[in-house]
């Protein structure tokens, strides 16, 4: 069983839509949740960072919390072009900060 | 410019060499990982070591060893490379690797291709 779940995609919105991302995760314990953006031939930049069930917003970017569900998601407004790129969902739990990626989300943005 | 800088960017080998990878980061964090991308995009943590103690020790091969000579750097040799060690390395860092705050948010470096011939 995969420890982080995403939908690898494509997922195409046209310009101005709202995309939105998920991911499923399989260690009840898990605390710190992480949003990381990936260009090809890029290293993963991180988005958005969330700890606490509910919602968080920075910008075009809000990133959702439901650990009863174990489930969190991430909402692009307003998506442009140069937000096509691969999404990819992270996870921690336990102690050290281990980090457990998804495979990743594929997001392409049409004009 | 702060950042999380790594050396070299590509590096191309034979099967059976010996290799390092360098990683700095001027970010003044304590925490500094290697993860492994391989050609399915997956990206998979390796090790990770806070204030140069080996915290996190995935199943590696042992070929695979990791080095803390400061908190600031984290290098990656490898020996008796093996045509399945092709991948790009990732070094990252973090604040700290036990908080569960902002302070473990992981920043990453460009990334070292690595191709075994």
């Amino acid at each position: 069983q995969k420890e982080v779940e995403q939908n690898s995609g494509p997922l195409s919105v046209p310009e101005g839509a709202i995309a939105s991302l998920n991911c499923t995760y399989s260690d009840r314990g898990s605390q710190s949740f992480f949003w990381y953006r990936q260009y090809s031939g890029k290293s993963p930049e991180l988005i958005m960072s969330i700890y606490s069930n509910g919602d968080k917003e920075d910008g075009r970017f809000t990133a959702q919390l439901n650990k009863a569900s174990q489930y969190v998601s991430l909402l692009i407004r307003d998506s442009q072009p140069s937000d096509s790129a691969t999404y990819l969902c992270a996870v921690s739990s336990g102690g050290y900060n281990k980090l457990i990626f998804g495979a990743g989300t594929r997001l392409a943005v049409h004009p | 410019d702060t950042a999380v800088s790594q050396t070299p960017k590509y590096l191309v080998t034979q099967m059976g060499n010996d290799k390092s990878i360098k990683c700095e980061q001027n970010l003044g964090h304590d925490t500094m990982y290697w993860y492994k991308q391989d050609s399915k995009k997956f990206l998979k943590i390796m090790f990770s070591y806070n204030n140069k103690e080996l915290i996190i020790n995935e199943t590696v091969p042992n070929r695979f060893s990791p080095k803390s000579p400061d908190k600031a750097h984290l290098n990656l040799h490898i020996n008796s490379l093996e045509l399945g060690d092709s991948a790009v390395y990732f070094c990252a860092s973090s604040q700290d690797g036990a908080s569960v705050s902002s302070y473990n948010e992981q920043f990453f470096g460009p990334g070292t291709r690595l191709t075994v011939l």
